[in-house]
């Protein structure tokens, strides 16, 4: 079976752009979520995605939002790009309805300049 | 928030088992209680769950107290690959992962 994968690795850009990362989700997993994890601290909770639809959101704004598609695929989209915003983004897919763990990518480090 | 306190950091000779220890209070009936590990600049990568009962696979051993307020992860024969920082979290069936800070785990050669 094949596992979560991310893309692009590493990504720089400048403050007030916008950036989409990208998460193919493990074989078989339905629901996708996402993660920010700052230097030295633990993932925070983004948003997570099942049928296509966001079913629950951490404490983030409205500028980052995402997208769930019919293979279960998905993307997170920044926008407005902060300095704040530099991080490791983490993609992690699962199984709604069971007591499964997530399985995480191996995330996408974002360096806002 | 987390609803998990864990020790900073932990350090355990290479050969021999470590004892990860968590505690969490608040902890309700319908909580699981999940354990992962993260290595440098990876991610998150999933070690063991449980509910009640007390749990095996061929990672790691989850322990927990039988009023459900604490658990201990062990790893029974330490490899210096087993050094990351463990995360001990508690969670509701299909609800997110709220990570703390977790604890640094260093294998001592």
């Amino acid at each position: 079976e094949t596992g979560v994968t991310q893309s692009p690795t590493h990504l720089i850009k400048t403050r007030g752009q916008q950036v989409t990362l990208r998460c193919s989700s493990q074989s078989g997993h339905n629901t996708v979520s996402w993660y920010q994890q700052a230097l030295g601290q633990g993932p925070q909770f983004i948003f997570q995605y099942y049928r296509e639809e966001e079913n629950g959101r951490g404490n983030f704004p409205p500028r980052f939002s995402g997208l769930q598609f019919p293979n279960y695929s998905s993307e997170l989209n920044v926008n407005a790009l902060e300095l704040d915003d530099s991080a490791l983004y983490l993609c992690a897919s699962s199984i709604t309805g069971g007591d499964y763990g997530y399985t995480f990518g191996s995330g996408t480090r974002l360096t806002v300049v | 928030d987390a609803k998990t306190t864990q020790p900073t950091s932990m350090d355990c000779a290479e050969g021999r088992a470590a004892n990860l220890p968590c505690n969490h209070s608040t902890i309700s009936g319908n909580e699981y209680v999940y354990w992962y590990r993260q290595i440098h600049s990876q991610g998150p990568q999933y070690i063991i769950h449980g509910l009640k009962n007390n749990e095996t696979n061929e990672m790691a051993s989850l322990i927990i107290t039988e009023d459900r307020k604490s658990s201990t992860l062990i790893l029974p024969h330490a490899t210096l690959r087993d050094t990351a920082v463990y995360y001990c979290i508690v969670r509701e069936t299909d609800e997110k992962l709220t990570f703390g800070t977790g604890t640094r785990l260093t294998i001592i050669p």
